[in-house]
């Protein structure tokens, strides 16, 4: 069975700092993409950034890095010079192949970011 | 692009009550998903389908849920009669798949549903 896992429930950063958001996975499947999913508190989901199993290197979008250690089976966020609009609920979620193709995303229960002044 | 587009964005019944929860998935967009989202449960997969087809309903709760596409552009979730742990946010995603697995969903709003 697949799973994703965050432990960390809250978490708090200051302005302008660097954070790292903690995702773990667990699959049999060779072939699996993770992505990163931001929810603000007016309750919108907003994709953040995408790393596939077999891509080489570490997916960045902006401010977005996503630090992929397949051995350890571990897909960190990094927020680099976090903003206050970056305070937000943090979706790590995995997509599953599905008969006929196409995916399916299973999501961990999410971490929530504070950042302060 | 519009995006996913839900209504109504906040519904409020009685216990007992039919709801209906409607999305317009991005157009060109073949896999269409009803996820729920609570406190307790966080984020679940309802149902998807494929090409207005239902491919996998095993997230629905109840038979009081059931979910349709009658075209390429809409799709309701019904839950007849509901329930006060009915409460919940839903979520309509949708995505342009093909065979690969990197394509990510992109979600509505939401629709907060109140059970009273």
């Amino acid at each position: 069975a697949q799973k994703i896992t965050q432990t960390q429930p809250g978490m708090f950063v200051q302005e302008k700092e660097a954070v790292t958001l903690d995702c773990t996975y667990d699959t049999s499947d060779p072939s699996y993409g993770l992505f990163w999913y931001k929810q603000p508190s007016s309750g919108e989901m907003i994709f953040l950034i995408y790393q596939g199993s077999y891509d080489q290197q570490n997916a960045t979008e902006g401010r977005y890095s996503l630090n992929f250690q397949k051995a350890r089976k571990s897909a960190n966020l990094v927020i680099s010079a976090s903003q206050l609009g970056d305070s937000a609920m943090y979706f790590c979620a995995m997509s599953l192949i599905l008969t006929g193709g196409g995916n399916k995303l299973t999501f961990g229960t999410g971490t929530q970011l504070k950042v302060e002044l | 692009d519009a995006g996913v587009i839900q209504s109504p964005r906040h519904e409020v019944t009685e216990m007992g009550q039919e709801v209906t929860l409607r999305c317009k998935p991005i157009s060109g967009h073949d896999y269409l998903f009803w996820y729920r989202q609570t406190m307790m449960r966080g984020l679940e997969l309802l149902i998807y389908f494929n090409n207005n087809v239902p491919i996998d309903d095993s997230g629905m709760p109840e038979d009081r849920f059931s979910a349709k596409m009658p075209n390429a552009s809409f799709s309701t979730l019904k839950i007849q009669p509901s329930e006060p742990r009915d409460s919940a946010v839903y979520f309509c995603a949708s995505s342009l798949m093909g065979e690969s697995y990197n394509s990510p969903l992109h979600f509505g709003n939401g629709t907060r549903l109140t059970v009273t």
